[in-house]
C-alpha cells in the first residue's frame, strides 16, 4: 500500500493562475479531506468527501473547488490563486465506520507559494 | 463552531523530566486524536481517545480524555531528545470534521 499520495510536493504560482493539487489513496477509504496548514494555526479543513460524488465544505472553503469521481482520488482546485493561499496542503483519508483505533491518514503534503 | 485550544504553544523540556500538554475544546465530541509532526513532515497518528476516562500509553507518552471537562492531556515521562516535535490535538465533530489545536512545539534539551 502506498497509503495517501500527493502531487506535486512543491509548487510556485503567480497570482491569478489556476492549478490542481492531486490526492490519491489506495486503502479503499470512503472519507477524504483537504487541510491547509499555516504557521501558528494548526490545520484547517478546506473540503471533505464522504464518498464518490459527495463533497462538502469545511472551515475555509473559499477559493477552492473539489470533486470526487472515484473512491481513490480527491483533487483540490485553486481557480485563481492568491498570495493568501500560500500554505502547506495536506490530504487525508479514513474509513467511514470508524473503529476504536481508526484515525485519519495524512499524505506527505504540498508546499504551495503564490507570488 | 468548535474551538480547540492547546497550551502551552511552546515547551522547552529538560531531558529526564516530566511534562504535560493540555488540549481544551468547546463543544461535545465523541473522539479526540493526538498527532505528532516533525519539521517538514506529515502528521503521524499517536492516539485515538473515544470515551470519558480513556487513557492510552505508548512508550514515554500517555494521553487521557475527560469529556465532562472537555479536556485531554498528553503527558511526557522522562523526556528524551527524540520527542522533539510539534504535537497536535484534534477533535472530531459533526461525524466527519476535524478541528485542530494550534500545536505545541516541543524542544528537548540535554
Amino acid at each position: 500500500n502506498a497509503g495517501v499520495t500527493q502531487t506535486p510536493k512543491f509548487q510556485v504560482l503567480k497570482t491569478g493562475q489556476s492549478m490542481t493539487l492531486q490526492c490519491a489513496q489506495d486503502m479503499n477509504h470512503e472519507y477524504m479531506s483537504w487541510y491547509r496548514q499555516d504557521p501558528g494555526m494548526g490545520l484547517r479543513l478546506i473540503h471533505y468527501s464522504v464518498g464518490a460524488g459527495i463533497t462538502d465544505q469545511g472551515e475555509v472553503p473559499n477559493g477552492y473547488n473539489v470533486s470526487r469521481s472515484t473512491t481513490e482520488d480527491f483533487p483540490l482546485r485553486l481557480l485563481s490563486a492568491a498570495p493568501s493561499q500560500t500554505s502547506v496542503y495536506f490530504c487525508a483519508s479514513s474509513r467511514p465506520n470508524r473503529g476504536p483505533t481508526d484515525t485519519q491518514y495524512f499524505g506527505p503534503g504540498t508546499r504551495l507559494t503564490v507570488l | 463552531e468548535l474551538k480547540v485550544e492547546q497550551n502551552p504553544l511552546f515547551l522547552s523540556m529538560q531531558e529526564g523530566k516530566n511534562y504535560t500538554i493540555y488540549c481544551n475544546y468547546s463543544t461535545t465530541s465523541d473522539r479526540l486524536y493526538w498527532y505528532r509532526q516533525d519539521p517538514g513532515k506529515s502528521l503521524e497518528s499517536l492516539f485515538v481517545l473515544l470515551s470519558n476516562g480513556a487513557v492510552k500509553q505508548e512508550g514515554r507518552l500517555m494521553a487521557s480524555l475527560d469529556t465532562k471537562a472537555r479536556l485531554s492531556t498528553l503527558h511526557i515521562t522522562a523526556a528524551v531528545h527524540d520527542l522533539s516535535a510539534t504535537y497536535f490535538c484534534a477533535v472530531l465533530h459533526n461525524d466527519y470534521k476535524l478541528s485542530f489545536g494550534a500545536g505545541t512545539t516541543v524542544t528537548v534539551r540535554a
